[in-house]
């Protein structure tokens, strides 16, 4: 059974970092493009970031560009999203996903960007 | 950055019809577009639907089916269930970007 499951969510002031991580199971994780999307409160979803099997390529959200960095570890079978220079308008429910375009979900963390 | 298209909101009666569609700012939808729809209940994360226009993973219902309709992708759901009533996004692949999400249909069963 594919899983997917974030941490590292939480409260952190505008201009701070934060560390997401996804653990991921159930498949052969060094094989998949894996994804980051996100979805602002009562709002629609929005692609973040991806990168692909070797991390070789990554690709942003012009709004986080320079500010985010996804990176993953395959031997640890986990996905990351270092994020900097937060702001408000970062605030979401960040979602790992297996895939460019995702087929697999995980549950979420949430972000709350705010003083 | 390509815009995606989605009606804000559709309602269908229970059994009834309905087709959600997803349109492109670039123009006609195609096949290499790739087109993705999910399924968002509140409180949840979303679920995929249907990948690649019209194909489904195990889990999506017989009644969902996918297609290409006027040069949009579309979504249609035949004999609706209280249960399928949610948001629904789709999702398209452009050369030399990523994906962009449409902006969502809130679907209502009553």
């Amino acid at each position: 059974e594919v899983q997917l499951v974030e941490s590292g969510g939480g409260l952190v002031q505008p201009g701070g970092s934060l560390r997401l991580s996804c653990a991921a199971s159930g498949f052969s994780f060094s094989y998949y493009w894996m994804s980051w999307v996100r979805q602002a409160p009562g709002k629609g979803l929005e692609w973040v970031a991806n990168i692909n099997q070797d991390g070789s390529e990554k690709y942003y959200v012009d709004s986080v560009k320079g500010r985010f960095t996804i990176s993953r570890d395959n031997a640890k079978n986990s996905l990351y999203l270092q994020m900097k220079t937060l702001r408000a308008e970062d605030t979401a429910i960040y979602y790992c996903a297996r895939s460019a375009r995702p087929d697999y979900w995980g549950q979420g963390t949430l972000v709350t960007v705010s003083s | 950055q390509a815009v995606v298209t989605q009606e804000p909101s559709l309602t269908v009666s229970p059994g009834g019809t309905v087709t959600l569609t997803c349109g492109s700012s670039t123009g006609a939808v195609t096949s290499g577009h790739y087109p993705y729809w999910f399924q968002q209940k509140p409180g949840q994360a979303p679920r995929t639907l249907i990948y690649d226009t019209s194909n489904k993973p195990p889990w999506t219902p017989a009644r969902f089916s996918g297609s290409l309709l006027g040069g949009k992708a579309a979504l249609t759901l035949s004999g609706a269930q209280p249960e399928d009533e949610a948001e629904y996004y789709c999702l398209l692949s452009y050369s030399g970007a990523p994906v962009v999400f449409g902006g969502g249909t809130k679907l209502t069963v009553l």
